[in-house]
């Protein structure tokens, strides 16, 4: 059964930094893997994926990686908002439905 | 991409009763899933539901508490059966979308609805 580590659980961060949310997962065989971001009671929305042969994308100010090999992938958010104060999670793919971490929540403050 | 819709938003219902919680999709899809995210955890499946066919449950999720319809491509329904304060928790659906080449499956979340039980 595939595991997922979301490292930090919190973290809070002034406007305007750039930062690194991890993600591990156990099963390196995946076809591909999405972050998303969800806001305080709401659904979840699809920021990036990423096919497992690719090694990033990019969207924005964010950039997230995959290094499938070695099972982690990472979500960079260059020059942090107030606005993107959300949890994020990513959720491998591994050919029946995604699988989820408890998720990154991330407070940004002006 | 997808634009899913659920109703109701969220409700407040008294335990023993039941919730039927609607997902529409505006575009024809194979693949639907229900998850639960409970106060503070992240998703769980409960069930897969492909048009046509019975849905498939996870482990721990059985069609007498939790079931399913789904009557054509765009549209699922979940019921959430003699509830109690256990099931209070955000209820999402989400659809599979397969991109060109078969090699790539995406999905895209409804907003959820919320439930809280008393």
């Amino acid at each position: 059964k595939q595991e997922v580590t979301q490292i930090p659980a919190a973290l809070s961060v002034p406007e305007g930094e750039n930062l690194v949310l991890n993600c591990s997962f156990t099963d390196s065989a995946i076809y591909n893997l999405q972050w998303f971001r969800q806001d305080p009671g709401k659904g979840l929305t699809s920021l990036l994926l990423i096919q497992s042969s690719q090694r990033e994308q990019t969207s924005g100010r964010l950039n997230a990686s995959l290094d499938k090999s070695s099972g982690r992938s990472t979500l960079y958010i260059a020059a942090s908002q107030p606005g993107d104060s959300a949890t994020y999670l990513c959720a491998p793919y591994s050919g029946y439905a995604l699988n989820f971490g408890k998720g990154t929540s991330l407070l940004v403050t002006p | 991409s997808a634009v899913i819709s659920q109703k109701p938003s969220r409700d407040i219902c008294q335990r023993g009763t039941s919730l039927t919680i609607q997902c529409q999709v505006d575009s024809q899809v194979t693949m639907m899933f229900w998850y639960r995210q409970q106060p503070g955890q992240s998703l769980t499946l409960i069930a897969t539901a492909n048009q046509g066919s019975e849905a498939t449950y996870e482990s721990g999720f059985v069609i007498d508490k939790f079931p399913i319809s789904r009557p054509n491509l765009t549209f699922s329904t979940l019921t959430v059966s003699n509830m109690s304060p256990e099931d209070s928790s955000i209820y999402l659906c989400s659809v599979e979308i397969v991109r060109v080449g078969g090699r790539t499956y995406e999905q895209y979340f409804g907003p959820g609805t919320r439930l809280t039980v008393t």
